[in-house]
C-alpha cells in the first residue's frame, strides 16, 4: 500500500509569494492534518480535514489555510509568505475512526 | 493547556547500552499518546500507540510503556540503526486539535 505523498518535496519562494502544497493521503483514509515543523518550535499543528470538512485548528494566522477534496486529497495555501514561515511541512493521514496517524515525508519550503 | 515534555533533549549511547526515553504529558483527557521516530530530513515514522496507563507496546528493540502522567520508551540494546530523532505526541479529548507533540529526543547509538 502507498504511503502519505506530499509536492512538491522542495520549494524555494521570496516574501510575499504565496504557495500550495499538496497531500494525497494512504488510499482508503478519510482524515488528513497538516503539521508545521521548524527547529524551534518543533512540530505544531495547522488543521485538520475530514470528508472535505475541517474539524480542527492550530494556532496560526489566517494566511495559512487548506481544504480537502472529495477524493481526501488536501492542499494547503500559505499566502504572503514571511521568512518565519520557512519551515518542513508535513502532511498526515488516518482513517476513520482511527487516532493513529501516518506522515508523509513532507514539504520543505524555504521562504528568501 | 494540554502539553508535552521529553526528556532529555539528546542522549548517546554505545552499542548494546540499553536505556529509557521519557515523555511526560498534561492533558485535560488523553484519548491516546504516540510514539514516533524522525530521521533527518524524513517525515515521522510511526511506532506504538498508548491507550490506557498500564498498556505497554514492544517492537524489536523498543518497548514502549504508559502511566498516568508519562510515557516511556525503552530501548534494549540499541544498534546504530536506531539513531534517530524519537517523538512523543498526545492527543487529547477536548477535540480542539489532532495532536500535541514533544520536542523530541535525539538518540545517537555508537558503534
Amino acid at each position: 500500500k502507498a504511503g502519505v505523498t506530499q509536492t512538491p518535496r522542495y520549494l524555494i519562494k521570496t516574501r510575499g509569494q504565496q504557495v500550495t502544497l499538496s497531500c494525497s493521503p494512504i488510499s482508503g483514509h478519510r482524515s488528513v492534518s497538516w503539521y508545521q515543523q521548524t527547529p524551534g518550535q518543533g512540530l505544531q499543528f495547522l488543521f485538520e480535514y475530514f470528508s472535505e470538512t475541517q474539524r480542527n485548528k492550530g494556532n496560526f494566522p489566517g494566511r495559512f489555510s487548506g481544504r480537502q477534496f472529495s477524493n481526501s486529497r488536501s492542499e494547503m495555501n500559505v499566502s504572503t509568505l514571511e521568512l518565519g514561515d520557512s519551515a518542513l511541512y508535513l502532511c498526515a493521514s488516518s482513517l476513520a475512526g482511527s487516532d493513529t496517524q501516518y506522515f508523509g515525508p513532507g514539504t520543505r519550503l524555504t521562504v528568501l | 493547556e494540554d502539553q508535552v515534555t521529553q526528556s532529555p533533549e539528546a542522549l548517546r549511547l554505545q552499542e548494546g547500552e540499553s536505556s529509557s526515553l521519557n515523555c511526560s504529558y498534561t492533558v485535560s483527557g488523553l484519548r491516546g499518546l504516540f510514539w514516533y521516530r524522525q530521521d533527518p530530513g524524513k517525515g515521522p515514522e510511526f511506532l506504538f500507540t498508548l491507550y490506557s496507563a498500564g498498556e505497554e507496546k514492544e517492537k524489536e528493540r523498543l518497548k514502549a510503556t504508559l502511566t498516568k502522567k508519562e510515557s516511556f520508551l525503552h530501548i534494549t540494546a540499541p544498534k546504530p540503526e536506531d539513531s534517530a530523532t524519537y517523538l512523543c505526541a498526545v492527543q487529547g479529548t477536548s477535540g480542539t486539535y489532532k495532536y500535541i507533540f514533544g520536542t523530541g529526543t535525539r538518540l545517537k547509538v555508537l558503534a
